[in-house]
């Protein structure tokens, strides 16, 4: 699976857009792009996830370059429930594993 | 929202002591997993599993573990024999197909002290 690069943190003020970075410029044709966040030590929650085009939830939206070598999450009003680690996780279309990093550490101020 | 469940949410147990760990899937996915993550590392893959049988392992994924679906709705997690360094949070995930496109949604997880 192809590898992600992300900031080990970043800072949001409440109420604004807030948008990570992912890196994955080896990433191949059949991979998905995957965004999780974990809250404190509960589990992994699934966020988006998108192959070529962008996409959009009632969450946040992903935005994808065209080459697909990065890509954006963009949690357009950021609250502080939002403060968590969010992961970037490439995964081929016939794979079972996900491969989690170490993600952006997203602080939300008040 | 459907949603997977897991328990406990904290088990303590002695070294060389067996534990199961368990899991409710959500009812209408066919693929099961095992992550763990120890304090302050990453979440780590451990096993798959599909139509009864282990699909993919990681290197973690030794002897010492086994799953199984015992019934159309529990999967769980056996660790034999329990060792210091198994103290981990461990999170059980399903998705309902196998393939890249199909999300995996996880528990929140039991968290393993082993004394």
């Amino acid at each position: 699976d192809a590898k992600t690069t992300q900031p080990p943190s970043m800072d949001c003020a409440e109420g604004r857009a807030a948008n990570l970075p992912c890196n994955h410029s080896t990433i191949s044709g059949n991979e998905y792009v995957y965004w999780y966040r974990q809250i404190h030590s509960q589990g992994p929650q699934y966020i988006i996830h998108g192959l070529k085009n962008n996409e959009t939830n009632e969450m946040a939206s992903l935005i994808i370059t065209e080459d697909r070598k990065s890509s954006t999450l963009i949690l357009p009003h950021a609250t502080l429930r939002d403060t968590a680690v969010y992961y970037c996780i490439v995964r081929v279309n016939t794979g079972n594993q996900f491969y989690f990093g170490t993600g952006t550490s997203l602080t939300v101020i008040p | 929202e459907p949603e997977v469940t897991q328990t406990p949410s904290h088990q303590v147990t002695q070294m060389g002591q067996e534990v199961i760990l368990r899991c409710v899937p959500i009812s209408n996915h066919l693929y099961f997993y095992w992550y763990r993550q120890i304090l302050g590392q990453k979440v780590e893959f451990l096993v798959s599993f599909y139509n009864n049988e282990i699909s993919e392992k990681s290197e973690i994924f030794d002897d010492q573990f086994s799953v199984e679906r015992p019934d159309g709705s529990n999967f769980t997690l056996k660790i034999r024999s329990t060792k210091l360094e198994d103290s981990a949070m461990y999170f059980c995930a399903s998705s309902e197909r196998g393939q890249g496109y199909s999300p995996l949604h996880f528990g929140n997880g039991t968290r393993l002290t082993v004394t």
